[in-house]
């Protein structure tokens, strides 16, 4: 089946810890996205990529880092540097000859302990 | 400019009853509102989505109202059931694959 895969599901970090998001999609899509919400905060932009090699900062990009070396792959490193990183992250992508219709991974809870 | 705001944040329901959901937005760049729902531990899914050269989209139950000059759009779910309590989220973006911009959500209770 098509679609966007995130793993892992659930991980728990130790503070002052590197971790990374993974994130593929096999829908051909050309844009992928990162997302981080907390409960009543709506879904915040991270990261941003519209073609192969290239990424943009989205609104809360301090303390995160991404890479896209492969147009189905778009992992998502949290940093130490990341004072609050406890969230729930969620991976995205748009097929870029329709507009704008964004298709949701199933998330990935990040909890530091 | 880039933001839009939802109301309300939470919202009971009865079933049966009429549920509205309302957005605004600021930047009259934007082209294209989307409505997501997101069940609990999920990643949300499209639910229905309209652009400014309508004023009105229906797909079953879920009715977009859009108002260009009021810069506002808002979410009507007819007949709603416990099945559609979820967390709902306005959107809006700019033409391109620019990247969506979300409201902060609202939380729907559908009690029988």
């Amino acid at each position: 089946d098509g679609g966007i895969t995130q793993s892992p599901k659930y991980l728990f970090r130790k503070e002052g810890q590197n971790v990374t998001l993974s994130c593929e999609q096999n829908l051909n899509h050309d844009a992928m996205y990162w997302y981080r919400q907390d409960p009543g905060q709506g879904l915040r932009l991270i990261y941003y990529s519209q073609i192969v090699n290239d990424f943009q900062k989205g609104d809360i990009a301090e303390g995160y880092s991404v890479s896209r070396e492969k147009k189905e792959s778009f992992p998502l490193t949290v940093t130490s540097a990341q004072k609050n990183p406890t969230a729930f992250y969620l991976c995205a992508s748009t097929e870029g000859s329709t507009g704008n219709t964004i298709y949701f991974g199933e998330g990935s809870w990040l909890t530091v302990v | 400019q880039q933001q839009v705001k939802q109301s309300p944040q939470s919202l009971i329901v009865q079933k049966g009853g009429i549920s509205i959901i309302n957005c605004a937005y600021e930047n009259t760049a934007f082209d294209y509102f989307p409505w997501y729902q997101q069940f609990p531990g999920k990643g949300p899914a499209l639910l229905i989505a309209i652009r400014p050269d309508v004023s009105e989209k229906k797909e079953g139950r879920f009715t977009i109202s859009f108002n260009k000059s009021a810069k506002q759009f808002s979410l009507h779910i007819m007949d709603s059931q416990p099945g559609d309590s979820a967390t709902y989220f306005c959107a809006a973006s700019m033409k391109g694959n620019t990247p969506l911009v979300f409201g902060k959500g609202t939380r729907l209770s559908v009690i029988a």
